[in-house]
This record gives structure tokens, C-alpha cells and sequence, in this order.
């Protein structure tokens, strides 16, 4: 059965360092989606991006984010300048442009941010 | 999207029914309700949706109320693998990119 997946699964990093978080969405898939859910809270939707827009951010989805599809597979998150807030689980999710559009979710990458 | 409204947490046998409930009262005619899982920090998996009609997939059954105020979603032989937080949400499922609006979920714990 088709997946989502994500590299890496851990990144411990430095304040102030750029992380790139990856995620493969599902090969028919045209809508990508970043979702975070820091420790014991919330999942977060962070942004939607389609035909090689972003179609809609969240207000945690500030300056320093920004994310690429920079080939025909991959779909990247990258964060500019870290913060300590920004430790959390990053979910990428992908869906098909049809009736149900269900979301499926890959297993996450967990960012450290020291 | 309408708010939903679940229970925090709920117990369960190993091997009986689990039936979790859920809320929307303000559910507009074309929004759909959506059950997804999430079991400890990993990614949600989504388990089934539906507009009206009851509907069963090879995980789950989901009964929605004939006014669509309310639904409930079961799990019909619980396993300890069915152990997770369970996530309603209401959306309407096209336009492009609608975003997933997660709540707390219910935590549904099977007990040996």
C-alpha cells in the first residue's frame, strides 16, 4: 500500500540553525500539507500547497518557514532560523484532488532544537 | 469547519466493541465527518469517513445520527494495538488543500 514518508525520523539541531525536513508524498497525490504537534499538545496544520503554491498557512507559518517541491517526489519544510519553540513532531500528509480527498499522514520527523 | 465535541478519555475490554461518540452539532449540510488515529507520537492514520450514511471499512464502523449531529465511531473487536488517541473532524472534503482542524480526541485505552 502506498505511503508517506519522512527523512530523517530525528534531527537534533542548534538555536539558530536552517533545518530541511523531507517527506515523499504519495506518487498521485497533488496536495501537500505540513502538520507539527508539540509535546503533549495539539496537532497543528501548518500549510497546504498545491500546483506549486502555497494554498493556505497558519499563523505559526511565519518567515521563517517556507516550503519546496523541488522535484517531481520530494516535498521539503524548511526552517530558516531555529528556535527552542520549534521542537516538536513535523507531520507531512498528502491527499488525491477527488470528492473524498482524505489525508494520509506520514510518520513524522522529530525535531530537537538545543 | 463545525466543532466537534469528545469525550477525553474512554476504556475498553480487549476483544469487545469499543463505541466512541462524537459531537457536532453545527455540521453544516456538506461537511463530511472524518475519524483518524493516533497512536503515541506517530504520524494520525486515518480510519473512515462519511456524509450520512453508516459506513464500514475493514478497520472500523461509523454510525451518523439521522439529523448528522452527532456519530459514533466503532471498533468492533478491540485489540491492544487499538490502544490511541481518536480524532473527529468535520470538514468539507473539496476546494482544494482544506486543512485537517484536530481537537484533544478522545484517549481510548484497551485493557487486557
Amino acid at each position: 500500500e502506498p505511503e508517506v514518508t519522512q527523512t530523517p525520523s530525528h534531527q537534533v539541531t542548534q538555536m539558530g540553525q536552517e533545518v530541511i525536513l523531507r517527506c515523499v508524498p504519495i506518487s498521485n497525490h497533488l496536495y501537500f500539507y505540513w502538520y507539527r504537534q508539540i509535546l503533549g499538545q495539539k496537532v497543528e496544520f501548518l500549510v497546504s500547497f498545491y500546483n506549486n503554491e502555497i494554498s493556505e498557512k497558519s499563523e505559526i507559518f511565519d518567515d521563517q518557514f517556507s516550503v519546496e517541491r523541488p522535484d517531481g517526489s520530494n516535498f521539503t519544510l524548511k526552517i530558516r532560523s531555529t528556535k527552542l519553540e520549534d521542537s516538536a513532531m513535523y507531520f507531512c500528509a498528502s491527499s488525491e484532488i477527488r470528492a473524498s480527498e482524505t489525508q494520509y499522514f506520514g510518520p513524522g520527523t522529530r525535531l530537537l532544537v538545543l | 469547519d463545525a466543532k466537534t465535541t469528545q469525550p477525553p478519555s474512554m476504556d475498553c475490554a480487549e476483544g469487545r466493541a469499543a463505541n466512541l461518540p462524537c459531537n457536532h452539532s453545527t455540521i453544516s449540510g456538506n461537511e463530511y465527518v472524518y475519524w483518524y488515529r493516533q497512536i503515541h507520537s506517530q504520524g494520525p492514520q486515518y480510519i473512515i469517513h462519511g456524509l450520512k450514511n453508516n459506513e464500514t471499512n475493514e478497520m472500523a464502523s461509523l454510525i451518523i445520527t439521522e439529523d448528522r449531529k452527532s456519530s459514533t465511531l466503532i471498533l468492533p473487536h478491540a485489540t491492544l494495538r487499538d490502544t490511541a488517541v481518536y480524532y473527529c473532524i468535520v470538514r468539507v472534503p473539496y476546494g482544494g488543500a482544506q486543512k485537517l482542524v484536530f481537537g484533544q480526541g478522545t484517549r481510548l485505552t484497551i485493557n487486557p
